[in-house]
């Protein structure tokens, strides 16, 4: 059983680029969450999706993010115009439906912004 | 606002030996879930435990235990017959009953077991 699948693993993006984050859950989970880690930091939530649906995006930027877990193919997370602020590594999560139960981790995308 | 801290940024401990990771948290929540995640140098997120906050009894995992003070809102992490693999970033974390997957976590404490 395949874990939680993010790709790239590094990305680097010029200034005023677009970039894009995928994240293909674990078999059987249908919830989605994109976290970001600064460095020297710990992880901040950004959103969280199931299929086709935004359940809480209290974490994500107000202007150039956005997410989509699409009914078919993997979650993406979209960042537009990319500042060197952005420089992070993003976390994608799955869960099986029910409440509360423990997230699964993918590896991450370390974004560079140039 | 919840919080998380890890107040020992790093740490070190022999191999074999046992060693013990503090975090608190704040929150007006009764009823929460508490995490401790491990972050190895392939950057991927690991689960070690977790406890529920309405369980008195503390979380087990092998060599990995917690001590849970609710009253106090302390979550330490004792790993015990420490071994090189071990070594990684450790980080509290929790659910203080937002929306499922909303964990917030601590800066995180490194730790290298040495041979």
């Amino acid at each position: 059983n395949a874990g939680v699948m993010q790709n790239p693993r590094h990305l680097v993006r010029r200034r005023g680029q677009e970039a894009r984050l995928r994240c293909s859950p674990m078999k059987g989970h249908s919830h989605v969450y994109w976290y970001r880690q600064l460095p020297e930091e710990g992880l901040k939530f950004m959103v969280y999706l199931q299929k086709e649906n935004i359940i809480d995006e209290s974490g994500m930027p107000k202007e150039r993010f956005s997410a989509e877990f699409p009914k078919e193919g993997p979650s993406i997370l979209r960042i537009q115009q990319v500042v060197r602020g952005d420089s992070a590594a993003y976390f994608c999560a799955s869960s099986p439906p029910g409440d509360y139960s423990p997230l699964h981790f993918g590896n991450g995308t370390r974004l560079t912004v140039t | 606002a919840q919080t998380v801290t890890q107040s020992q940024p790093e740490m070190s401990v022999q191999e074999a030996e046992t060693v013990t990771l503090s975090c608190t948290y704040d929150t007006s929540e009764n009823n929460y879930y508490l995490f401790w995640y491990k972050q190895p140098p392939s950057r991927q997120m690991i689960l070690v435990i977790r406890q529920e906050a309405y369980k008195q009894q503390n979380a087990t995992e092998n060599r990995f235990s917690v001590n849970f003070q609710k009253a106090a809102k302390s979550f330490s992490l004792k790993i015990s017959d420490s071994q090189l693999g071990d070594t990684a970033m450790y980080f509290c974390a929790f659910n203080y009953g937002g929306s499922q997957g909303n964990l917030i976590f601590g800066k995180g404490t490194k730790l290298s077991v040495k041979p």
